[in-house]
């Protein structure tokens, strides 16, 4: 069945660092792609997607590039700030059905 | 704008005991969601609603049953609770299965 792997966490950033948080997918056919934020105590809430290659979904300085060549839709932000600390999740959406990865835990530090 | 509300917002139950997590929205959303989300596995569809009157089983179904008798509710109920349903509960909703999903704030639940 389809399947998102994220790269493992926690991760943890000083203020105005890069930030890459890999993601990959296994899916039959064309799947959307999405990211996910977790900010502590609350549901989580879309922050970016895609819906077909080489789209690239983006919003509040974080970026994604679906690349179906390499099965991948990498996180990025040029500079992470506090507010940023979260648990991001890659997502796929196939043939009627959603997959979540395990999450990754960002803390950006002062 | 409430969006999706869900109860209790957190619940200590004894194994064995019935238990129904109650989920509303008011968004007027197609399809509806549960998912678990456990340590290390992310997020788990348990039981999805693609509209009024219809209902469908997720990744994780076993120990669980759903309804949607209306467009705003979709009720999880756990039969008989077991620890191993111990977990976080999401409720969410979305215009259809594919689009932008609204996640309620979740059910902390532990079964002891």
């Amino acid at each position: 069945g389809d399947s998102v792997t994220q790269m493992e966490g926690p991760v943890t950033l000083s203020e105005e660092a890069f930030l890459t948080i890999n993601c990959t997918y296994t899916a039959t056919g064309y799947p959307s792609l999405f990211w996910y934020v977790q900010y502590p105590g609350e549901g989580l809430q879309l922050l970016l997607k895609a819906t077909k290659a080489d789209d690239k979904g983006s919003n509040k300085g974080f970026e994604a590039t679906y690349r179906k060549e390499t099965t991948s839709f990498h996180l990025e932000k040029g500079s992470v700030q506090v507010s940023d600390s979260a648990v991001y999740f890659c997502a796929l959406y196939n043939n009627n059905d959603m997959r979540f990865g395990a999450g990754t835990r960002l803390t950006v530090k002062p | 704008i409430a969006g999706i509300t869900q109860a209790p917002t957190s619940q200590i139950l004894a194994a064995g005991r019935r238990m129904t997590l109650r989920c509303t929205q008011d968004m007027r959303h197609n399809a509806m969601y549960w998912y678990r989300q456990d340590l290390g596995l992310g997020l788990r569809l348990i039981h999805y609603s693609n509209t009024a009157g219809t209902t469908g089983k997720g990744e994780v179904p076993d120990g669980y049953s759903v309804s949607r008798a209306n467009t705003d509710d979709f009720p999880l109920t756990l039969a008989s609770a077991v620890p191993s349903q111990t977990s976080v509960y999401f409720c969410a909703s979305s215009e259809g299965r594919g689009t932008e999903a609204f996640f309620g704030q979740g059910t902390r639940l532990t079964v002891v």
